[in-house]
Formats: C-alpha cells, structure tokens, sequence
C-alpha cells in the first residue's frame, strides 16, 4: 500500500536549518508530484511547497520562499524539504502529500519542528 | 493569492443530524476544490474531489457541491466517527494551493 515515512524533525534555534525527508513506497514514486504540508499545533493546515514528478518544478508559499527549498531524489523515492533561517513562525508537524489530478490523496504521518532558543 | 474562507468554524450536532459546512474562494476556481477529513493526532484524509466526486472507500453520508466560488460540504447523518475537523483545499493551479481554516465538528 502507499506509505509516506517524513523524518529530519527535530529542535533548532532561530535561524538554524534543517533538512526533512518524505520516503515514499508502495507506488510509482517518479510518476508523481508531491507537497509539503505544514499545521502549527492547534492551527490549520498550511502548504508549503510543491515538486513535479521529474523534479523540474517547483513552487513555494510566500511564507517560505526564498528559505525552502523541495528536492527529490526518485532512485531513492525521497522527496526532500531544505528549511533555512528558520524562525518560530516555521514551528509545525510537517508532512509529505502524494499528488494525484490535483487532490492530495495520500499523507505521511508528519515530523515536528521545533524552533526555540 | 485566492484566499478560501469557511463557515461556521466550529459546530456541534447530535447524532443523526445533517451537516453542512460551505467554503468559499475569493475567485472563480471552477470545482477545482477538494475536502478533507482530520482526525486529531492523524493525517488528513480525502473525501471530496473535484467539489462533488467521493473518494473511494468514503461512506456515501459525506458528499460535496458547487463550481465558482462556492462551496458545500455535507454529511447526510452524522456518525460519531465523524468528530473531527473537516477542511476544503482550492488547487486553480498547483503552483498555489490553499487550504480553508477548517470547520471543527463535534457531537451535541
């Protein structure tokens, strides 16, 4: 079945990076686009960003462009979130999101990023 | 940017109960809008494509309507299963997606 395993969350301080990965499985990993998705505790959900399935394009939210940045490695079946200058506004479960005709039908569990001095 | 907007942001039904939930963007965005399911503590779940198509394996109570700009997310007879927090997601182009601010849904 379709499995999406985020890790890479974890504390850092203001201003530090952190890279996330989104393994994926039980699919045709380079057949598909796929998001980053964010929810700050008690909040809504956010997206974040978005890579094509040949990884050729990408696309960000305002909140996070110009400081993340989404890669994929399809030998690997990974899809990658770069996060730099990370502030405490960034503090949120990430997680990874299949695209299938423009509805997100698969979801990870998500990874927590804390951003505390 | 579209910005999607959702009401009522919270409500309690008793069981049984219908329940509507309606979104609504601030430009046309066609039925290019999906719902999803939220559990506390889980991911999000698919239940509505394209406004108004079920995702398979989503029991038929839920269903979804509307083109433009606005929306309408039901469920027929609320379950107690059914407590969670329900979001609709615009995706025009999948270089912007948003999501609504979520309606949270609990039993009288």
């Amino acid at each position: 079945q379709v499995q999406l395993v985020e890790s890479g969350g974890g504390v850092v301080q203001p201003g530090r990076s952190l890279r996330l990965s989104c393994a994926a499985s039980g699919f045709t990993f380079s057949s598909y686009a796929l998001h980053w998705v964010r929810q700050a505790p008690g909040k809504g959900l956010e997206w974040v960003a978005v890579i094509s399935y040949d990884g050729n394009n990408k696309y960000y939210a305002d909140s996070v462009k110009g400081r993340f940045t989404i890669s994929r490695d399809n030998s690997k079946n990974t899809v990658y979130l770069q996060m730099n200058s990370l502030t405490t506004e960034d503090a949120a479960v990430y997680s990874c999101a299949r695209d299938t005709a423009a509805r997100f039908d698969s979801w990870g569990q998500g990874t927590l990023v804390t951003v505390s001095s | 940017d579209i910005q999607m907007t959702q009401s009522p942001s919270s409500l309690s039904a008793s069981v049984g109960d219908r329940v509507t939930i309606t979104c609504q963007a601030s430009q046309d965005i066609s039925n290019y809008l999906n719902w999803y399911q939220q559990k506390p503590g889980k991911a999000p779940k698919l239940l509505i494509y394209d406004a108004s198509y079920l995702e398979a394996g989503v029991p038929s109570r839920f269903s979804g309507s509307g083109s433009g700009t606005d929306f309408t997310f039901t469920i027929s007879s609320l379950q107690p299963e059914d407590i969670a927090t329900y979001y609709c997601q615009q995706y025009d182009n999948l270089s912007r997606v948003t999501f609504g601010p979520g309606t949270k849904v609990d039993i009288k």
